[in-house]
């Protein structure tokens, strides 16, 4: 247990709904990210939030939309994905650099 | 060029064997640096830290080479437990970023 917990663990969603995905930690960390991992490729930052405010933003499509509510969560709202961002999505906090990341959310589109 | 490379491997080997994996970066503002490990459908988590004079924890040993930007996992007397992919992980200087290699996976065989 890291101490970073992500809701739902699994998620199946049609590409014209609109879902979310939960990140919380009570670590005292100040610095949240969104990773994304596909089979076969490096994990790929998407975003970044520190002290709540979005610090790095990679060139993630629109239809990702993070948000901070304070330090200790972490949205991704999502809609009308497509097929191909189907992955696990990995959220986690850095504490001197040091990450630590949540179990992951399994993401399926059809 | 990617920012962060690995030999995605896998290399297969012996239990008892001694196995080292290298990683490079193109980031010269790279400033810290870290190994995780990550297990089929698991999170990443952390194995240890990269200290610039080398630094061993157990049957682990970390290098740093900044001249060639490079780090190095050094595993010796490999266990079956050793199997999962092994991710180099860099801290681009005054940003939150932190950038992760493809991973090398590791098999052990009895």
């Amino acid at each position: 247990e890291t101490g970073v917990t992500q809701t739902p663990r699994h998620l199946v969603m049609g590409m014209t709904n609109k879902k979310s995905l939960k990140c919380e930690q009570h670590l005292g960390h100040n610095a949240m990210y969104w990773y994304k991992q596909s089979a076969k490729k490096p994990l790929e930052l998407m975003f970044v939030y520190n002290f709540k405010e979005q610090t790095e933003n990679n060139s993630v499509p629109s239809r990702f939309s993070p948000e901070c509510p304070n330090s200790s969560h972490l949205f991704l709202h999502l809609h009308t994905l497509q097929p191909e961002d189907s992955a696990l999505y990995l959220c986690a906090s850095t504490r001197e650099n040091t990450i630590y990341f949540g179990e992951g959310s399994w993401l399926t589109v059809v | 060029r990617k920012e962060v490379e690995q030999d995605p491997g896998p290399f297969n080997v012996p239990e008892g064997a001694t196995v080292a994996f290298n990683c490079t970066y193109s980031n010269s503002a790279s400033q810290s640096f870290f190994w995780y490990r990550q297990d089929c459908r698991k999170e990443p988590k952390l194995l240890m830290s990269v200290y610039s004079s080398g630094n061993e924890d157990g049957r682990f040993t970390a290098q740093l080479n900044r001249a060639s930007q490079y780090i190095s996992l050094l595993i010796r007397d490999s266990k079956l437990s050793d199997s999962a992919t092994y991710l180099c992980v860099v801290n681009i200087k005054n940003t939150d970023k932190l950038i992760f290699g493809t991973g090398t996976r590791l098999q052990v065989f009895p």
